[in-house]
């Protein structure tokens, strides 16, 4: 069955970085993209991100643009999302997803992210 | 980018109780339009894609309308387990765009 298998949660000071790992099974991780979806405490879905798992193109909402970084490894089928200059507004829970192209049809657990001093 | 425009904000229902949640685009998204359940502590989870088509396993009380700028998904006969927050979403262009969320409660 399709999994999603995040890393654990992290706590990090402001200005520092942070990647979430995503380890996909269960089915040919070259042939669906992964988003990323964060949710900050109490709130709703934002979009951030897409990366092909067919030829790494990626795509970022622009308020992410020069802070993040997304990246696939085929031969693990894992995806990373790396967030850059953290703030404390940075504070959410991540989430990736499988991204057929038209939805996003399986999510992984999702990874706290704190951002404290 | 594309604004989508969910109501109502939350809604309160009785078990047993049929609930429709609306969802606006901006613009023409044709079907490239999905909706989510989310309950508290868990990640989303897809449940009707293409505006209509129900995702696997998800049962047939609920279901979805809509195509171009209007859409809503429908909950008949609610149960205990479908108090949630659902939230709709486009992907018919980038940046994909969320609803923001119609949290459903027990009355």
């Amino acid at each position: 069955q399709v999994q999603l298998v995040q890393s654990g949660a992290e706590v990090k000071k402001p200005g520092a970085s942070v990647k979430v790992s995503c380890k996909a099974s269960g089915y040919p991780f070259s042939d669906y993209g992964v988003s990323w979806v964060r949710q900050a405490p109490g709130q709703g879905l934002e979009w951030m991100g897409w990366i092909s798992g067919y030829n790494g193109n990626t795509d970022f909402l622009q308020k992410f643009l020069g802070r993040v970084s997304m990246t696939r490894d085929t031969s693990t089928s894992t995806a990373y999302m790396e967030l850059r200059s953290l703030r404390y507004d940075d504070t959410a829970v991540y989430y990736c997803a499988r991204d057929s192209g038209s939805s996003l049809d399986h999510w992984g657990q999702g990874t706290l992210v704190t951002v404290s001093s | 980018d594309i604004q989508m425009t969910q109501s109502p904000s939350s809604l309160s229902a009785s078990v047993g109780d049929t609930v429709t949640i609306t969802c606006r685009a901006s613009q023409n998204i044709n079907n490239y339009f999905n909706w989510y359940q989310q309950k508290p502590g868990k990640a989303p989870e897809l449940l009707i894609y293409a505006a209509s088509s129900l995702q696997s396993g998800v049962p047939s009380r609920f279901s979805g309308t809509g195509s171009g700028t209007h859409f809503t998904l429908t909950i008949r006969s609610l149960q205990p387990e479908d108090f949630a927050t659902y939230y709709c979403q486009q992907s018919y262009r980038m940046p994909q765009t969320f609803g923001q969320g119609t949290k459903l409660e027990i009355k």
